[in-house]
């Protein structure tokens, strides 16, 4: 059982339309990053949120985490070719302390068709 | 800043065989983490280290180790290799901070072929 649960796991869209990927556990997170990585190469990180209720923006992408710290969103608006990439969403487990120790969720791979 | 290095990018052993992944961190970051991405599995933490000691460690068998050295660069091994281990192999640093959130930056990976 994944203690970080994405959804959905793919996503094949159209350039221009919006989307949402969800990133849900029944645990509490002290605080959840979300990262693009691209075929061969390793995951870049795009935000952290750390604060239930938190929104975050960066260009298109809007970052939002649940008020009681257990699930977070990530919504695209106008989606662009560029934007194509397997999205992963990454947490520290409340109660870890002061850890390296980020638990992934399985990720969602999104393509976005000319 | 430079970022995240490893090397090599790329290696092809036998089963059987062990195999020595290298990692350097951003100047400055002390922490460094190691994960195995696999298409089955995703991404899987195996170790932490800090400051040349291991803080933390995931369930991987005992053939997967670690260390870190006093400038922070960082190493992982994996003894007798199986034909599962073959992955991407990720290190990850990030900047300790008393009381404060962790951002993890990585680099581009080690792929792994075991054949």
């Amino acid at each position: 059982t994944q203690l970080l649960e994405q959804s959905p796991q793919f996503l094949s869209i159209q350039e221009g339309e919006n989307l949402t990927v969800y990133c849900n556990s029944s645990s509490v997170f002290s605080s959840l990053q979300w990262y693009r990585q691209e075929p061969g190469e390793g995951p870049v990180l795009l935000v952290t949120v750390v604060t239930g209720g938190e929104v975050k923006k960066l260009k298109r992408l809007t970052f939002q985490f649940g008020d009681a710290r257990k699930d977070s969103s990530l919504h695209i608006t106008a989606a662009q070719t560029g934007d194509t990439g397997l999205y992963l969403c990454a947490g520290v487990k409340f109660g870890s302390g002061n850890t390296g120790k980020l638990i992934f969720g399985q990720g969602t791979t999104l393509q976005v068709k000319p | 800043k430079a970022g995240v290095t490893q090397t090599p990018r790329y290696l092809i052993k036998t089963r059987g065989q062990q195999v020595t992944l290298s990692c350097s961190p951003i100047s400055g970051h002390r922490s460094v983490s190691w994960y195995q991405q696999t298409p089955g599995q995703g991404l899987q933490f195996l170790f932490e280290y800090f400051s040349e000691t291991q803080r933390n460690k995931g369930n991987f068998p005992g053939r997967f180790s670690g260390r870190q050295f006093s400038n922070s660069r960082s190493e992982m091994n994996v003894s007798t290799l199986e034909l599962g281990d073959s992955a991407l192999y990720l290190c990850a640093s990030s900047l300790v901070v008393s009381g404060g959130s962790r951002e993890q930056y990585f680099g581009p990976g080690t792929r792994l072929t075991v054949l």
